[in-house]
């Protein structure tokens, strides 16, 4: 079915790096951008970066500088999310979502129609 | 300003409506999108563009837009809807933005 599945939880070190990785099926994956939204504990959604699937190009938020790195594998349908440098504020759960953009009237807006199901990282000193 | 607003918490009685509100200047111009999380879980898109639902979204749910407010309401409140819903606009440079969240207690 159509689904986004991500990897498990991972538990680092301050100043270690963390990959996760996000598996689409059931749809074309080049077809749609990919989303990647943040949550720390108790806090809200933030969105940090996407990814073009057919093209490879990403765009991400300022305050992620050069610590994250977006990736993919057309030939698995896989993204990859990676972010160096991790910091205890960096705990937090990490999504996938998938991204449609419709026009009417003149307008476009995006939408995330589909989300993995999460995956907390948890950053130690 | 590069900033969308909600209400922290918002109450409803069962069966009753409610109206959740998402504020900001890029709504003159754009559709936002809402989606609800309850705890534990993903969030869920409930609303997106003038007024859509997605497939399996009870059609209690709907959507409003007026100058610089996109409304979530949510006819004959049910027990189940009781979560945090987030609307999703755009920032300045066109990225996404999301408000901060509104618990409603049912």
């Amino acid at each position: 079915q159509v689904q986004l599945v991500q990897s498990g939880a991972e538990v680092k070190k301050s100043g270690a790096s963390v990959k996760v990785s996000c598996k689409a099926s059931g749809y074309m994956f080049i077809g749609y951008y990919l989303y990647w939204v943040r949550q720390a504990p108790g806090q809200g959604l933030e969105w940090m970066g996407h990814l073009n699937p057919r093209s490879g190009d990403t765009n991400h938020a300022q305050s992620f500088q050069d610590r994250l790195t977006q990736t993919r594998d057309t030939s698995l349908n896989m993204a990859y999310m990676q972010l160096s440098g991790l910091r205890s504020d960096d705990t937090a759960v990490y999504y996938c979502a998938r991204g449609k953009t419709d026009c009417l009237s003149g307008i476009c807006y995006t939408y995330f129609d589909l989300w993995g199901q999460g995956t907390l990282v948890t950053v130690s000193s | 300003s590069s900033e969308v607003t909600q209400d922290p918490a918002v109450s409803v009685a069962l069966g009753q409506t409610v109206r959740i509100t998402c504020q900001g200047d890029s709504l003159r111009s754009y559709y936002a999108s809402w989606y609800q999380q309850k705890p534990g879980l993903a969030p869920q898109l409930v609303i997106f563009g003038k007024n859509g639902r997605p497939s399996g979204i009870p059609d209690r749910f709907s959507g409003s837009n007026s100058y610089k407010t996109s409304s979530l309401i949510i006819t004959g409140t049910q027990a189940e809807d009781e979560a945090v819903y987030y609307c999703n606009s755009r920032d300045s440079s066109g990225n996404p933005l999301f408000g901060g969240g509104t618990q409603l207690t049912v």
